[in-house]
């Protein structure tokens, strides 16, 4: 079972649209959640982190359920520009040492 | 803002080259990262650096070495370069904090080994 799994998509949406992403993670010890975002031939950038209460950024909201081990990313109203690969990062402590598991990703694309 | 910048964006190298992958950073980042990113693998650490002169293995070392001389500097090296190894590196640094941290990202060095 990988550590961190997504959904692929891609999850073609409308202009305004709200879309959701959820992602599992396999280990309970992990300690801390985020969200990258990488545009397509460009390097992954932090979206947001995820917060066990929730946080939200704008149009952005991610949640966190640690019972279930998921992790979620909502977006509304859904812009052109948020087409992207939405990568599930799960923080792991190997070696004594903060290490990041990034999932595959999911991709979004949003059409006019 | 972080810049992390990395030596080559496109590289092609022929089967049992010696290829040399360098990254800087400027914000006196303690961690650094090499990952390879492939289609449906996603991103793959390598190896990581969390001092000057040490290292750590990562999930696929196997075929790569690393060096950090000075802090601002990680380097990648494949020592006999194979087609296996065609793929996207990435360099990463990070700063370490309590709870988690963000890892800043270089551009790429897109690696085609013929």
């Amino acid at each position: 079972r990988k550590e961190v799994e997504q959904d692929p998509g891609p999850f073609n949406v409308p202009e305004g649209a709200t879309v959701a992403f959820n992602c599992t993670y396999s280990n309970s010890a992990s300690q801390s959640f985020f969200w990258y975002r990488q545009d397509c031939r460009k390097e992954p950038k932090l979206l947001m982190s995820v917060y066990s209460s929730g946080n939200e950024d704008g149009r952005f909201t991610a949640q966190l359920n640690r019972a279930s081990q998921y992790i979620s990313l909502l977006i509304r109203d859904s812009k052109l520009s948020d087409s992207a690969t939405y990568l599930c990062v799960v923080n792991m402590n190997r070696y004594n040492t903060d290490k990041l598991i990034f999932g595959t990703g999911t991709r979004l694309q949003v059409f006019p | 803002d972080v810049k992390v910048t990395q030596s080559s964006r496109y590289l092609v190298k022929r089967t049992g080259e010696k290829v040399f992958l360098e990254c800087v950073q400027d914000m006196d980042h303690e961690n650094m990262f090499w990952y390879r990113q492939d289609p449906g693998l996603g991103l793959r650490l390598i190896y990581f650096s969390y001092d000057v002169k040490m290292k750590e293995k990562g999930d696929i070392p196997e075929g790569y070495s690393v060096s950090r001389e000075k802090k601002e500097r990680f380097s990648l090296i494949l020592e006999s370069a194979s087609t296996n190894q065609t793929s996207m590196y990435l360099c990463a640094s990070s700063h370490p904090r309590q709870g988690g941290y963000e890892q800043y990202f270089g551009p790429g060095t897109r690696l085609t080994v013929t």
